[in-house]
């Protein structure tokens, strides 16, 4: 069962103009969401979080977006950049008890930006 | 943030040998966890390494094939044990400070079993 899906494999976009990055969830429990860049031959990055108390945060180019009755979180990239490009992973986790820092992955969009 | 080291970086070994994947991480940390990123699939939670005590393990993954230890807070090692080509994978690393909520991971390891 895959509770955190990313149902584009890949992204191709121009650079400057915006990168928009999907993921979808089905358990209700969640309530801390991750985006995670990664590189070839690197651990994942960390790139920006939201809480469910939250609808968007933003940090810089950044932006993360809960929709919580569509379950559903997206990561905005103004402007997109060459350097940009990598394998991005949406994550959840449910806060507190045994579960606490547990994080469910998404399967990955590789993201592409033209020069 | 945090700076986590692992090694070996990569290796490659050979069937029915064994493995141990070092974790370091530069100031003590409150949580560590093992992930797997087999080839083309996301990033799987091993288990939780617990400082002192047995660690705790995600449904499919037992301790006698993935042994962890924990001996204190800014170290932690996972062995791959009985290795089979199905165990070549990414390992990785991650850490959790108290209070927090984001896990920041380590560069990984890159295993290959022939």
């Amino acid at each position: 069962d895959q509770q955190v899906k990313q149902n584009s494999p890949s992204l191709s976009v121009q650079e400057g103009r915006i990168s928009i990055l999907n993921c979808d969830y089905t358990n209700s429990m969640f309530d801390y969401f991750l985006w995670y860049k990664k590189y070839p031959a690197e651990g994942p990055t960390f790139l920006i979080s939201i809480s469910s108390i939250k609808d968007k945060n933003e940090d810089g180019r950044f932006t993360v977006f809960l929709n919580k009755s569509a379950k559903h979180l997206s990561l905005h990239i103004v402007p997109s950049q060459p350097g940009d490009s990598a394998v991005y992973f949406c994550a959840a986790s449910v806060g507190g008890g045994t579960s606490y820092g547990k994080l469910t992955f998404g399967q990955g969009t590789i993201l592409t930006v033209h020069p | 943030s945090a700076v986590i080291s692992q090694k070996p970086s990569r290796d490659i070994c050979q069937r029915g040998t064994s493995l141990t994947i070092q974790c370091q991480v530069d100031s003590q940390v409150t949580m560590m966890f093992w992930y797997r990123q087999q080839p083309g699939q996301s990033l799987t939670l091993i288990a939780t390494a617990n400082q002192g005590s047995e660690a705790t393990y995600e449904s499919g993954f037992v301790i006698d094939k993935f042994p962890i230890s924990r001996p204190n807070l800014t170290f932690s090692t996972l062995t791959v044990s009985n290795m089979s080509p199905e165990d070549s994978s990414i390992y990785l690393c991650s850490v959790l400070r108290g209070g927090t909520d984001t896990q920041y991971f380590g560069p990984g390891t890159r295993l290959t079993v022939l």
